[in-house]
């Protein structure tokens, strides 16, 4: 158990809709980080988070959307679904260190 | 940009068997480097790290060195388990507290 939390495990929906995943980083992690896993682009970083601001951002499409609250958990927002969204969403934490512990992730279906 | 190259996969061992993943990196400085280990259904759990050159990760009887002279970081283990069958990540963190870019992944399978 790495420590880190997101919920929900599974998540279905359908093309159009918006939904919210939801991740508690490890007790002290200042750090967030969003990455999806999908067959064909493999593991992508999407965006960082450090003590609720945005610290950096990858692939993520203008669709999606963060933030980390006063509380240090952070929540992705994935609006306007298209089927291409389907994947494995992943948060991991980090102290200042280098290090990035991951959540059990959130797998997405969009149908 | 940073990148990550990983050994095509799958790679199919019998148990007790050696083996070796290979990794290869580009990155300007001197990035830290990580393998990650994905098991069935499951999510991505830290297998080792090394954060300069000529460290020696090790975990659960897995190893990896890094060497800067080849850009390396390869996985390697003396004798393979059933239960050591996963999807490996080799990864590199740039500068500390950034973003890890991966490799492909490579799906290892142990046959008993």
């Amino acid at each position: 158990d790495s420590g880190v939390t997101q919920t929900p495990k599974h998540l279905i929906t359908a093309t159009g809709q918006r939904v919210t995943l939801r991740c508690s980083p490890r007790s002290g992690d200042l750090s967030v980080y969003w990455y999806q896993q999908s067959l064909d682009q493999g593991l992508q970083f999407l965006i960082q988070y450090y003590n609720g601001e945005e610290r950096a951002k990858g692939n993520i499409l203008e669709r999606f959307s963060a933030q980390q609250f006063p509380d240090l958990h952070s929540e992705l927002n994935l609006s306007s679904l298209e089927l291409g969204d389907s994947a494995l969403y992943f948060c991991a934490s980090s102290v200042a260190a280098d290090t990035q512990y991951f959540g059990p992730g959130t797998r997405l279906t969009v149908l | 940009g940073d990148s990550v190259t990983q050994m095509e996969g799958p790679v199919t061992l019998s148990e007790e068997a050696f083996l070796t993943i290979n990794c290869t990196y580009t990155a300007t400085g001197y990035p830290s480097l990580f393998w990650y280990v994905q098991y069935p259904g499951e999510g991505l759990q830290l297998l080792l790290k090394a954060t300069k050159a000529d460290d020696k990760g090790s975990n659960k009887g897995f190893e990896a060195t890094y060497r800067k002279e080849t850009t390396s970081f390869h996985l390697e283990k003396g004798s393979v388990q059933v239960s050591d069958s996963a999807v490996y990540f080799c990864a590199l963190n740039p500068r500390g507290n950034e973003k890890l870019t991966f490799g492909t992944g490579t799906r290892l399978t142990i046959i008993p």
